[in-house]
């Protein structure tokens, strides 16, 4: 089993649909919590980053942590053809070592 | 403008030639660290700094060498490159132990 898993995707959708990307996580030691957006040919940039359990909403995005079933969601709400791209979730136990998932790419169909 | 560099962006060498990939921020930031990312695994640290002279192994060091001379520069060293080795690298700096990353913008290395 991985540490960190990831559905693949690929996931289209509509614009102006919700969408929810999941994480699942077998390490109970990791605290830290990050959502990270990666264009293609272009390094990640972070998007949401939440320190142990419970809700974070910017804007569109809203960051869900369940560490008692070791469950993250991020959630995008009116979704846009610039959300195209590939969303990385990663973790961290004492924020030096990160863990990523592999990654869902996303694509926004106007 | 605050940013990581990485260089080259690109490059093709055969087996067995020694490279770096340099890396740099105009931060000031203490920690910073290496990764790959291979097509369905994702990026996977290779070593990490949390400062000047202070540097440790992440998930896959092996082949790799890493060194913090200074506080903005953190190169990467193949000593002696192998075909695995060929991936898509990126180097990331952060103010402190949180999940904050800045990337770079990745170097490809194909290994022939």
């Amino acid at each position: 089993q991985k540490e960190v898993e990831q559905d693949p995707g690929p996931l289209s959708v509509p614009e102006g649909a919700i969408v929810s990307l999941n994480c699942t996580y077998s390490n109970s030691a990791f605290q830290y919590f990050m959502w990270y957006r990666q264009y293609s040919r272009k390094g990640p940039e972070l998007l949401m980053y939440t320190y142990s359990s419970g809700n974070k909403e910017d804007g569109r995005f809203t960051a869900q942590v369940d560490k008692s079933s070791k469950y993250i969601s991020l959630f995008i709400r009116d979704s846009q053809p610039s959300d195209s791209a590939t969303y990385l979730c990663a973790m961290s136990a004492r924020g030096q070592n990160f863990v990523f998932g592999p990654g869902t790419r996303l694509s926004v169909l106007p | 403008e605050a940013q990581v560099t990485q260089n080259p962006r690109y490059l093709i060498t055969v087996t067995g030639k020694k490279l770096t990939v340099t890396c740099s921020q105009n931060m000031n930031h203490e920690y910073m660290s290496w990764y790959r990312q291979d097509p369905g695994l994702g990026l996977r640290q290779i070593y990490y700094s949390m400062n000047v002279e202070v540097t440790d192994k992440g998930d896959v060091p092996e082949g790799y060498k890493v060194s913090r001379k200074e506080k903005r520069n953190f190169p990467l060293i193949l000593e002696s490159p192998s075909p695995n080795q060929t991936s898509l690298y990126f180097c990331a700096s952060s103010p402190g132990r949180t999940g904050e990353l800045f990337f770079g913008e990745g170097s490809r290395l194909t290994v022939l």
